[in-house]
């Protein structure tokens, strides 16, 4: 029963370097999200993916691009990394995007730019 | 617009007393709400949520929150606090149509004294 399932778990990246970090949900899920979170923080919505074949900017997508390989996989890809992206990484996926539906979250990825 | 503002950053109390976790929302359309708890490196999990049916909602846990409209408020209560309760908890609205402007707030630290 894994849910929703990110890697890599942590990860340290130089300024510039590029990175894709990795999301799978086996709930048959339509939407998919991605989001920071930052210390004394909530989350905030990167991009996300109402079905499979759709991704829209969320309330920070700068220095950010996703894809939705298929139903089951939605992806985030940093090109150039930055210290101001150091933050902890959350994918969550829900039946659908209405606004009174749950979304299940993933552990996160914590990843550090130096 | 909306926004979500968590009153106590942390709160603390004693095992065995009641818990109240405070949660103020605005929002110009019919709002979800949610409470969602975090444990140490782990993602977040769902609690509860509101979505116009019964103003008082029962989640898990033995957790359950009131909703307001009156006062714009979703506090979070428990009769008795148990030491596994400790964890960061966030208040959460959407629009009841979409997702895709999820609010998150601050969140607020529950600390549990044996």
């Amino acid at each position: 029963n894994a849910g929703v399932t990110q890697t890599p778990k942590f990860q340290v990246l130089k300024t510039g370097q590029s990175m894709t970090l990795q999301c799978a949900q086996d709930m048959n899920h339509n939407s998919m999200y991605w989001y920071r979170q930052d210390p004394g923080m909530g989350l905030r919505l990167i991009y996300y993916s109402a079905s499979e074949g759709t991704t829209d900017k969320g309330e920070v997508p700068n220095g950010y691009n996703v894809s939705r390989l298929n139903k089951r996989e939605f992806s985030l890809r940093l090109e150039s990394a930055a210290p101001s992206q150091t933050s902890v990484y959350f994918c969550a996926s829900s039946e659908a995007t209405g606004g009174n539906q749950p979304q299940h979250f993933g552990d996160g990825t914590r990843l550090s730019i130096l | 617009a909306q926004s979500v503002t968590q009153l106590d950053s942390h709160v603390s109390v004693s095992e065995g007393t009641p818990v109240l976790l405070r949660c103020n929302y605005s929002s110009s359309y019919s709002p979800s709400l949610f409470w969602y708890v975090q444990h140490p490196n782990k993602g977040l999990q769902l609690l509860l949520k509101y979505t116009s049916a019964a103003t008082l909602v029962k989640g898990i846990n033995g957790f359950e929150a009131e909703f307001k409209k009156s006062e714009t408020s979703f506090h979070l209560t428990k009769p008795s606090a148990h030491m596994s309760d400790a964890a960061e908890y966030f208040c959460v609205v959407t629009p009841w149509s979409s997702a895709s402007k999820i609010i998150f707030g601050s969140g607020t630290r529950l600390s549990i004294r044996p």
